[in-house]
């Protein structure tokens, strides 16, 4: 079974400001692991992947993350946060089983951005 | 085509009615996904398809929840005498076998009154 935990429901920073939320999972087998963005009234729109090539892993937007899986996080930065990310980010994982199945996902941390 | 697409884009229904609710995936893609987003439960699997057979139907909340896919396209979701709590934002998502990133809809939002 995988579960995925996202600490901190709500995050504020600064315009031009680091960027960091939170990411541990648990899994029972090797897992992928993924980042969604929301913005508001919409669908979720990916982010980044992690499915165990490289562990540090870019995305859109110029968000990247790393995989530790000695800590099983997969925290989410941006070096500079812009007015444009003031979204709701979600956390996922499924199981790197070779064949598709569900993805978990975190409850989600709202980021606002701030003059 | 492009996206996924989903409709209707709002749906509002009394209570005990029933709703279907569409879900057109990428074109190619043979793996569709249905989640539920509420407030209080996040973001919730449902059902997920594999071509028109479904090997994981473990998130259906109860038998009033049902889904078909046909062609291996086209999906709808169905809910018989709906209830309040059955009020949430429905999404649905597809991908590629043998690539793992699940691409997601707008959603459809559900207001049971």
């Amino acid at each position: 079974a995988q579960s995925v935990t996202q600490l901190g429901s709500h995050v504020s920073v600064s315009e031009g400001a680091l960027v960091l939320l939170r990411c541990n999972y648990s899994s029972s087998v090797p897992p992928y692991l993924f980042w969604y963005v929301q913005y508001p009234n919409q669908g979720l729109q990916l982010l980044l992947k992690y499915t165990s090539a490289a562990t540090l892993v870019k995305g859109i937007n110029g968000f990247e993350a790393e995989f530790k899986k000695s800590e099983t996080s997969f925290h989410l930065t941006k070096p500079s946060a812009h007015m444009s990310d003031a979204a709701e980010y979600f956390c996922a994982v499924r199981a790197n089983t070779g064949t598709a199945s569900k993805l978990t996902f975190g409850t989600g941390t709202r980021l606002q951005v701030t003059l | 085509g492009a996206g996924v697409s989903q409709s209707p884009s709002n749906k509002v229904t009394e209570k005990g009615k029933d709703v279907e609710l569409r879900c057109d995936p990428i074109s190619g893609h043979t793996a569709l996904y249905w989640y539920r987003q509420s407030l209080g439960q996040g973001l919730e699997f449902l059902i997920y398809f594999q071509g028109n057979s479904a090997p994981d139907k473990s998130g259906l909340p109860s038998d009033r929840f049902s889904a078909e896919r046909t062609g291996g396209s086209v999906s709808t979701l169905t809910i018989q005498r709906t209830q309040q709590e059955d009020s949430a934002v429905y999404l649905c998502a597809s991908s590629r076998t043998t690539t793992y990133e699940q691409y997601f809809g707008p959603g459809t939002r559900l207001t049971v009154t």
